[in-house]
């Protein structure tokens, strides 16, 4: 079983709709990123969180780390096509140095 | 363009065989991890080194193994290949700025066990 779920596993919307992926664990994580990766390359880190309750924003993608450090969410306003790509969480506990990737989801924004 | 350099890009070998990944870090980061991705494991977390020290260890088979050297680069063996090591494996290098580790993957070398 994955530490890290994330749903959905896959989406495909038009342009210009908005988007909200989520990642949840019942673990606490000291910090939690978000990364995309296109096909044949490696993951991108996008952002990182730390506090609990933290929103972070990126032109169009709006993170936020849950109070309790559980979970996060990754809000996407107007996709555009660009935007195409599988979108990983990564948490790193306290206990060890040691990253936990989610499951992933597959975007895809239809032009 | 991550900073990450990993060769090769593809590897074809065949079943029982022994390749070894080659992962250079970005200039000045002391670490080091390794990941495996497959389509139905997803991105795991293999092995990560620091200045040179095994630090953490994840999913990695005992078939594995992985050394980094005094110039920081890093090396990833797999030894007895079985056709479900056929996967994607990352290196990334992070600075340790703080607590917060950063990851800076490289482009992957794809293997393919026959």
């Amino acid at each position: 079983t994955q530490l890290l779920e994330q749903s959905p596993q896959f989406l495909s919307i038009q342009e210009g709709e908005n988007l909200t992926v989520y990642c949840n664990s019942s673990s606490v994580f000291s910090s939690l990123q978000w990364y995309r990766q296109e096909p044949g390359e490696g993951p991108v880190l996008l952002v990182t969180v730390v506090t609990g309750g933290e929103v972070k924003k990126l032109k169009r993608l709006t993170f936020q780390f849950g109070d309790a450090r559980k979970d996060s969410s990754l809000h996407i306003t107007a996709a555009q096509p660009g935007d195409t790509g599988l979108y990983l969480c990564a948490g790193e506990r306290n206990t060890g140095n040691q990253f936990y990737f989610g499951t992933g989801t597959s975007l895809t924004v239809i032009p | 363009d991550s900073g990450v350099t990993q060769t090769p890009k593809h590897l074809i070998t065949a079943t029982g065989q022994r390749v070894t990944l080659r992962c250079s870090p970005r200039s000045g980061d002391l670490s080091v991890y390794w990941y495996q991705q497959s389509l139905d494991q997803g991105l795991q977390f293999l092995i990560q080194y620091y200045n040179g020290e095994e630090r953490a260890k994840g999913n990695i088979l005992e078939r594995f193994s992985a050394q980094q050297f005094p110039d920081l680069h890093s090396e990833l063996n797999l030894s007895s290949l079985e056709l479900g090591d056929s996967a994607l494996y990352f290196c990334a290098s992070s600075p340790r700025e703080g607590l917060i580790e950063t990851q800076y993957f490289g482009p992957g070398t794809r293997l393919l066990v026959l």
